[in-house]
């Protein structure tokens, strides 16, 4: 079990540019989720998906932001046109689909994004 | 709407108990969970509480009241490593998946 893995770890862009993150759940997962985190503040929800299939999303993620899970194995999260506020620890999780226990949702170390 | 409330900031001996409370007031209830996350690092899972009462595993314990909107997480015989942000979250209802995170509260432990 090598847990979620997200790349890359920081990303430097300047206001206005596109940056795309990715995420590979761990394996077994049919769920995965994404959740961005200011300094501070506990994580917010910004969307999950069961296999292929995006089933919820958060108001926070706008127009500008996109996420994919094509083959329902890892997903992308894109933001275009970034902006000061998009600046935050972007962390994908992933779960079970199984009954019991709440089936915890496992975190990756995050995407650390700084726009300049 | 969503709320959940935690301290922000809790300072503890080595070797003591310490609680941590977390109030929320949610559109549904499906589960309260504990997550760990030191400081760059990914939040960890602690526990899962949905029914009242006492859940315990090793030197972490957490507890639930519904009726009360209100669950703790009891950490005994602290270490300095237990030195992290507790964040409590909830699942508001049924069928959804997203959790709501409080804001986590800050807990360093001293020698």
């Amino acid at each position: 079990d090598t847990g979620v893995s997200q790349n890359p770890r920081h990303k430097i862009t300047k206001r206005g540019q596109n940056v795309t993150f990715r995420c590979d759940p761990i394996s077994e997962h049919n769920r995965l989720y994404w959740y961005r985190q200011t300094l501070g503040q506990g994580p917010e929800f910004l969307t999950y998906f069961q296999n292929e299939a995006q089933l919820e999303k958060s108001r926070l993620l706008s127009d500008r932001f996109s996420a994919e899970r094509p083959k329902g194995s890892f997903s992308t999260l894109e933001i275009q046109r970034t902006e000061q506020g998009d600046s935050a620890m972007y962390l994908c999780a992933s779960s079970s689909l199984g009954q019991g226990k709440g089936q915890p949702q496992h975190f990756g170390d995050g995407t650390r994004l700084s726009i300049l | 709407g969503q709320n959940i409330d935690q301290p922000t900031e809790m300072t503890a001996t080595e070797g003591a108990i310490v609680q941590i409370n977390c109030t929320y007031q949610t559109s549904g209830f499906n589960g309260l969970f504990w997550y760990q996350q030191h400081a760059g690092e990914a939040p960890t899972f602690l526990s899962y509480n949905v029914l009242d009462g006492l859940e315990e595993k090793g030197r972490f314990s957490s507890f639930l009241s519904r009726s009360k909107g209100y669950s703790y997480l009891l950490l005994k015989e602290l270490q300095m490593k237990d030195s992290a942000s507790y964040l409590c979250a909830v699942t508001p209802s049924t069928g959804r998946r997203a959790l709501t995170f409080g804001s986590g509260t800050r807990l360093q432990v001293q020698p």
